[in-house]
């Protein structure tokens, strides 16, 4: 079968480092999200990756490694606005979207 | 005004009633998706449709059917509904014109089902 693996919670705090990490086992693989939801919102998106390597965009970067099946999202200079649901997401094969069930992380003072 | 919209916002409602979900876009994407969320699970793929004659199913078919009005419209019914089915619903498009497209979603509704 089909899997994303995230840890379910995180707690960092503000102004420091956070990765987020998912691994996936899917049936075939054409890219890999990071999406950001807060609670009671609808998930926006972040980052998208294909290839292996760091993609850095301003605070976020999102890594992949296809032969691990692994990445992680790295948030830098955490703000409380940063408290959020991070939905990892690989799209398969059949180019349908396979989501992780989301890490809830939450930044303190 | 936003670009996906979903009515209505929050629904409860009784085992056994008819319930329908409106889905609304004005990115002119051809492609609408019905998702599922409940908590611990992640997003959860009901049906999904690539244009206005193409209807199909996702994971989660099961106790649901849609109907893809037009271009920019896209319903999910629960033709009678049951406890389990209480979850947030999201409704999003995409253009479909590359792999990289990013699924743009609404702001959900809210269903229990009492």
């Amino acid at each position: 079968g089909q899997n994303i693996d995230q840890p379910t919670e995180m707690t960092a705090t503000e102004g420091a480092i956070v990765q987020i990490n998912c691994t996936y086992q899917t049936s075939g693989f054409n890219g890999l999200f990071w999406y950001q939801q807060h609670a009671g919102e609808a998930p926006t998106f972040l980052s998208y990756n294909v290839l292996d390597g760091l993609e850095e965009k301003g605070r976020f970067s999102s890594f992949l490694s296809r032969s691990k099946g692994y990445s992680y999202l790295l948030l830098k200079e955490l703000q409380m606005k940063d408290s959020a649901s991070y939905l990892c997401a690989v799209m398969d094969s059949n180019y349908q979207l396979i989501w992780g069930a989301g890490t809830k992380l939450i930044i303190k003072p | 005004d936003a670009d996906v919209t979903q009515t209505p916002r929050n629904r409860i409602t009784k085992t056994g009633k008819r319930i329908m979900l409106e889905c609304s876009q004005t990115k002119g994407h051809d492609r609408m998706y019905w998702y599922r969320q409940d908590p611990g699970l992640g997003l959860r793929l009901i049906y999904y449709s690539f244009d206005v004659k193409d209807i199909n199913k996702g994971e989660i078919s099961d106790g649901y059917s849609v109907s893809r009005q037009a271009q920019a419209k896209f319903s999910l019914s629960l033709e009678s509904a049951i406890p389990n089915q209480t979850a947030l619903y999201f409704c999003a498009t995409t253009s479909g014109l590359a792999e990289t497209d990013t699924q743009y979603f609404g702001p959900g509704t809210r269903l229990t089902v009492l």
